[in-house]
């Protein structure tokens, strides 16, 4: 079932811009995760935040998580076109390693 | 590392035939995933496997959809007879024994059943 669930579903922005992406989802959650998908490729894990923690930071990423809210936000800074794709939020339970994904943000970044 | 190999990367096959897909795993992972990824749907675990053994097979959608794996290193999820329903992407993940859930993607197999 469908855990988490990002908005915007699409966002254009120019390189040098901020983007910023949003999750809500709708159980207590272990962990809360986001991945990059480039078109026709896999995904790949770009940071994870704990339920305990509130903020994170990875390069250009930041993430925020309010559990209160059942919500995560993921903020890339700077912008750059090679940041095109789409953007998943994925959450995991006390029980078991299986990850629920949202419907993910597609994201343009234009030169 | 080579990362998750997925084979093939595309299928096409008609309605009714057996599709077997294949994954191979990072070398040393203990736990291995199958997800499927439509439009529609999203992306939705489907089973996963701890040391060879299905621990989750809740998201199969169905008895024609089955999943092996016989040794570390590799993993098939069958589907037969296909229908044109199940046309979707389909991921392999593969995750160490580490407490902490990061999941590494294979490329994926894009099916088509027409």
């Amino acid at each position: 079932s469908q855990q988490g669930e990002e908005d915007p579903q699409a966002l254009s922005i120019q390189e040098g811009e901020n983007a910023t992406m949003n999750c809500s989802y709708k159980t207590s959650i272990n962990n809360l995760q986001w991945y990059r998908q480039n078109s026709g490729r896999g995904l790949v894990h770009l940071i994870l935040i704990r339920s305990n923690e509130r903020e994170k930071h990875s390069g250009r990423l930041r993430v925020t998580l309010d559990t209160s809210k059942k919500s995560s936000s993921l903020l890339i800074t700077a912008s750059r076109a090679a940041d095109t794709a789409s953007y998943f939020c994925a959450t995991d339970e006390n029980s078991g390693y299986a990850l629920n994904f949202g419907k993910g943000t597609s994201l343009l970044v234009t030169p | 590392d080579a990362g998750v190999i997925q084979s093939p990367r595309h299928e096409v096959t008609e309605m009714g035939q057996e599709v077997t897909l294949r994954c191979k795993p990072i070398s040393g992972h203990d736990y291995l995933f199958w997800y499927r990824q439509t439009m529609m749907r999203g992306l939705e675990l489907l089973i996963y496997f701890n040391n060879n053994v299905p621990i989750d097979d809740s998201g199969m959608p169905e008895d024609r959809f089955s999943a092996k794996m016989p040794n570390a290193s590799f993993s098939t999820l069958k589907i037969q007879p296909s229908e044109p329903r199940d046309s979707a992407v389909y991921f392999c993940a593969s995750k160490g024994e580490s407490s902490i859930n990061i999941q590494y993607f294979g490329a994926g197999t894009r099916l088509s059943v027409l």
